[in-house]
């Protein structure tokens, strides 16, 4: 079946302008997380959904960074007059649930200028 | 998180069994040790996961301590595509599902 989907894969921005990314899970997967990967270093932790809410946001970096998710289902991450420390690959996952194994999808690329 | 140690990177042959450690001796009752593998350009993929007793899957193995500070996936037969950084985390099932990763393993496989 589908996998995890993230559009779009590449993105190119140029520094203050606002930038949506977005995950589409595996049906039926009630919980979505999104990680962010900057050049050569380690996957770091954003924020987590079970259904439409998030009940763990502790890895935003900063309140221009928001996420939100409609319908239990496809999730949006909203980045705010971005920087050019913002560029990195962003990665969703999905899961069954919350204590099942995390299914990842290929990332977007995002580049600030 | 409990903090997971990993070497920076391994070689091996193709072919060959790779063991690759992970010492976590600050591990905690309810924390599950999970591994996941990147490749190039790709997300990262499960690979395997248990709490106390060793766990074998199609992918891979996994032996965990008696007193759980430490584990060892092993790769039963490397080949070229299992050429990726393998990552050793701990989750705690109290806390969520979130994965906190850490530097892990660079897996080299030689022809």
């Amino acid at each position: 079946g589908a996998g995890v989907s993230q559009s779009p894969s590449n993105k190119v921005t140029e520094k203050g302008k606002d930038v949506e990314l977005r995950c589409d899970p595996i049906s039926g997967h009630t919980a979505l997380y999104w990680y962010r990967q900057s050049l050569g270093q380690g996957l770091e932790f954003l924020i987590y959904f079970q259904g439409n809410s998030a009940p763990d946001k502790s890895g935003l970096p900063s309140d221009r960074f928001s996420a939100e998710r409609t319908g239990g289902s496809v999730s949006t991450l909203t980045i705010q007059r971005t920087q050019q420390e913002d560029s990195a690959v962003y990665l969703c996952a999905s899961s069954l649930s919350q204590n099942n194994e995390q299914f990842f999808g290929p990332g977007t690329r995002l580049t600030v200028l | 998180d409990a903090k997971t140690t990993q070497p920076n990177s391994m070689e091996s042959n193709e072919e060959e069994p790779v063991h690759l450690p992970c010492n976590h001796s600050t591990i905690s009752g309810t924390d599950y040790i999970h591994w996941y593998r990147q490749l190039p350009s790709q997300g990262p993929e499960y690979v395997i996961h248990g709490l106390t007793s060793n766990v074998n899957n199609r992918m891979a193995s996994l032996a965990i301590a008696e007193d759980r500070k430490s584990s060892t996936l092993i790769l039963h037969r490397a080949t070229l595509r299992d050429a990726a950084v393998y990552y050793c985390i701990l989750r705690d099932r109290a806390a969520g599902n979130k994965l906190t990763f850490g530097g892990g393993t660079r897996v080299l496989v030689k022809p």
